[in-house]
């Protein structure tokens, strides 16, 4: 079975210093990766995909991620924080190797991202 | 534009009574649609999703049901809402705004039952 895990309930940073959230996976087949980010009271927005190519995805608002095939992870990452982009951050995968007609979208836990001035 | 609506944003309820929250979408004809509950503002727990008109999977038991009456509607309700049904739902769309593979969100309904 698919399934997204991202360890860390919270990470603190200090604005303008580089950030990570952590996201592993397991699929049976190829992943296609998701990071998306939600906002008090909003819905989520996409902010970047991995689907094919190359490992290195760059997404919306400065944010990139790296795939890692052997380590099974896909971290999102931002060269120096800003304070507006304290918010709730998801990783999702759904596994297109997985059998039937429907490839369903595993949400981990959410990470909770506090940039702090 | 794939733009999703729902509505009522917020909904405060009594415990026994029915629910009715509504989510229609534009852009592309025949999307996926989903819902989503959302607890305490962490998971997604993914709880309907339909590939068409009267097309209903479910994904967890409970006292919700959902509908699709139209290839752009879709309704999520309860005949009598438990305290355990608060929670923040969100409707979401395949294909999305940024492509075949990305769910699209709305802006989600809040619902209190009290």
């Amino acid at each position: 079975a698919q399934s997204v895990a991202q360890p860390e309930d919270q990470v603190n940073v200090a604005e303008g210093n580089p950030l990570t959230v952590k996201c592993t996976y397991s699929v049976s087949g190829n992943p296609y990766l998701f990071w998306y980010v939600q906002y008090p009271n909003r819905g989520l927005q996409f902010l970047l995909k991995y689907i094919t190519g190359d490992n290195l995805v760059k997404g919306s608002y400065g944010f990139e991620a790296e795939f890692n095939k052997s380590q099974t992870s896909f971290h999102l990452k931002k060269p120096s924080a800003l304070v507006s982009d304290s918010a709730l951050y998801f990783c999702a995968v759904r596994d297109m190797g997985s059998s039937g007609g429907y490839n369903q979208l595993i949400f981990g836990a959410g990470t909770r991202l506090a940039v702090h001035p | 534009s794939q733009t999703i609506h729902q509505w009522p944003a917020t909904l405060v309820q009594p415990v026994g009574s029915p629910l009715s929250l509504e989510c229609t979408v534009e852009g592309t004809s025949n999307p996926n649609l989903y819902w989503y509950r959302q607890a305490a503002g962490r998971g997604l727990q993914l709880l309907f999703y339909s590939v068409g008109i009267g097309q209903i999977s479910s994904e967890v038991p409970q006292n919700l049901s959902a509908s699709r009456p139209q290839d752009r509607q879709f309704i999520l309700s309860s005949k009598k809402l438990l305290l355990s049904d608060s929670g923040f739902y969100l409707c979401a769309r395949l294909p999305g705004l940024s492509g075949a593979n990305v769910l699209t969100f709305g802006a989600g309904s809040r619902l209190t039952v009290l």
